[in-house]
């Protein structure tokens, strides 16, 4: 079956450092890729997606590229702010009924 | 903005009483789904509509857990009778038809069983 493995957090990063969450993926055919963010209290939100190999999905300062190679799709930032700091969730949907496989979160924490 | 609506947003009862929750999706989507989310997990699919009809409940407790969504609107998720691992939140999702698309959430339900 499919699967999403992510990095265990909790990470905690100063303002303006580099991040990089990894999530790597088990799936057949050809899933497509999300980021999704939760912060406290919440529901998810969509943060970026890719729908296809090679495809890089942003928004926000954040970039994650799908990699069939690799199967990663790991999230990126250049430079964390304090209200970054949330739970972010990797996630895969295939099949005809978009169900949806999310991995297990990551905790970001940004101290000013 | 369109926007999934869950009410209410905490529940609080005791184990062995019933609960209900319940989801209105953004206008048009034909998918809903519903999620258990434990503290410090990812969400889990409890169950899978396309529009009136379940395509997939195969992680839903049937003993104590049921999920309708009669006229392929609205939707509730009862738990009868609610036991101490019930304790999460249930968040609701809608998709629109076309494939790969993404979801949307609601607030979600925080359910306190004591």
């Amino acid at each position: 079956g499919n699967s999403v493995t992510q990095m265990e957090g909790p990470v905690t990063l100063s303002e303006e450092a580099f991040l990089t969450i990894n999530c790597t993926y088990t799936a057949t055919g050809y899933p497509s890729l999300f980021w999704y963010v939760q912060y406290p209290g919440e529901g998810l939100q969509l943060l970026l997606k890719a729908t296809k190999a090679d495809d890089k999905g942003s928004n926000k300062g954040f970039e994650a590229t799908y990699r069939k190679e690799t199967t990663s799709f790991h999230l990126e930032k250049g430079s964390v702010q304090v209200s970054d700091s949330a739970v972010y969730f990797c996630a895969l949907n295939s099949g005809g009924y978009q169900k949806v496989t999310f991995g297990i979160g990551t905790k970001l924490q940004v101290i000013p | 903005e369109a926007e999934v609506a869950q009410s209410p947003r905490y529940k609080i009862t005791e184990k062995s009483q019933a609960v209900a929750f319940w989801c209105d999706p953004i206008s048009g989507h034909a998918t809903l789904y519903w999620y258990r989310q434990i503290l410090g997990q990812g969400p889990e699919l409890l169950v899978q509509f396309q529009d009136e009809s379940v395509v997939d409940d195969s992680q839903l407790p049937k003993d104590r857990f049921s999920a309708e969504r009669l006229k392929g609107v609205d939707s509730t998720l009862k738990i009868q009778p609610a036991e101490l691992g019930d304790s999460a939140m249930y968040l609701c999702a809608s998709g629109g038809a076309d494939s790969y698309n993404e979801q949307f959430f609601g607030p979600g339900t925080r359910l306190t069983v004591l």
